[in-house]
């Protein structure tokens, strides 16, 4: 199985201010066929179901706001939110679809300093 | 718009068995998958399995083989998820989630409670 390992576990950032989160994979997760790299960023809130933010490590899913970015390549990848806002304190995941099971990160969880 | 509602929440005695269902509207339903996800207490999120919503093929995590099954039913465009055998690790938040085929899951289900208690 591919493991996803999240840093850090939690982050305290000042409102206006960057937010990085990081993921790196056990293994290379590239699909072959685009060339891009087979990893997501979900956002989830208390009581809510996990929210779609990036995918391909950096294509920004429909209708979320544009300071919210992916990076990275190889086995290690990252999440910026280059503004924070107070809506964005939740857990962010990382996820490998890579090749089956599907794994996820376990959770960095984002706060206001 | 597109929409999957799960069933409600479920208290199980362990041993027992649970079945959830995902009613799904808004999109063809064959076109994609419906992946499942379950989420305890306090902890990050496990892929269960997915099912092809277009010929019910299915792929499950092995530490779930034998206890799972995921179906589908076309003509009422709700797909469904019983694990057997429960036991008190497997108290969770259940979801479903639509899986476009080579991309993540992107539209979720609100999610469903099983506790299991004796």
């Amino acid at each position: 199985d591919i493991v996803m390992t999240q840093s850090p576990d939690s982050l305290a950032v000042s409102l206006g201010e960057r937010a990085t989160i990081n993921c790196k994979s056990s293994q290379s997760i590239l699909y072959s066929s685009n060339n891009k790299n087979s990893l997501a960023w979900y956002q989830q809130k208390p009581g809510q179901p996990p929210k779609l933010l990036i995918y391909w490590a950096s294509s920004r899913q429909s209708g979320v706001p544009d300071r919210f970015s992916g990076g990275g390549s190889g086995t290690d990848f990252t999440l910026t939110i280059s503004s924070l806002q107070a809506e964005d304190v939740a857990v962010y995941s990382c996820h490998q679809y890579y090749s089956t099971p599907h794994t996820f990160g376990q959770g960095t969880k984002l706060e206001i300093k | 718009q597109v929409q999957l509602v799960q069933s409600g929440a479920e208290v199980k005695k362990p041993g027992a068995s649970v079945k959830v269902s995902c009613k799904a509207s808004g999109y063809t339903f064959t076109n994609y998958g419906i992946s499942w996800v379950r989420q305890a207490p306090g902890q990050g999120l496990e892929w269960m399995g997915w099912i092809s919503a277009y010929n019910g093929d299915t792929n499950y995590a092995q530490n779930l083989q034998g206890r799972v099954t995921m179906t589908t039913d076309t003509s009422t465009t709700t797909a469904y998820m019983e694990l057997r055998s429960l036991r008190s690790d497997d108290t969770a938040v259940y979801y479903c989630a639509r899986k476009p085929t080579g991309t993540p899951q992107d539209v979720w289900g609100q999610g469903t409670t099983v506790t299991v208690s004796s």
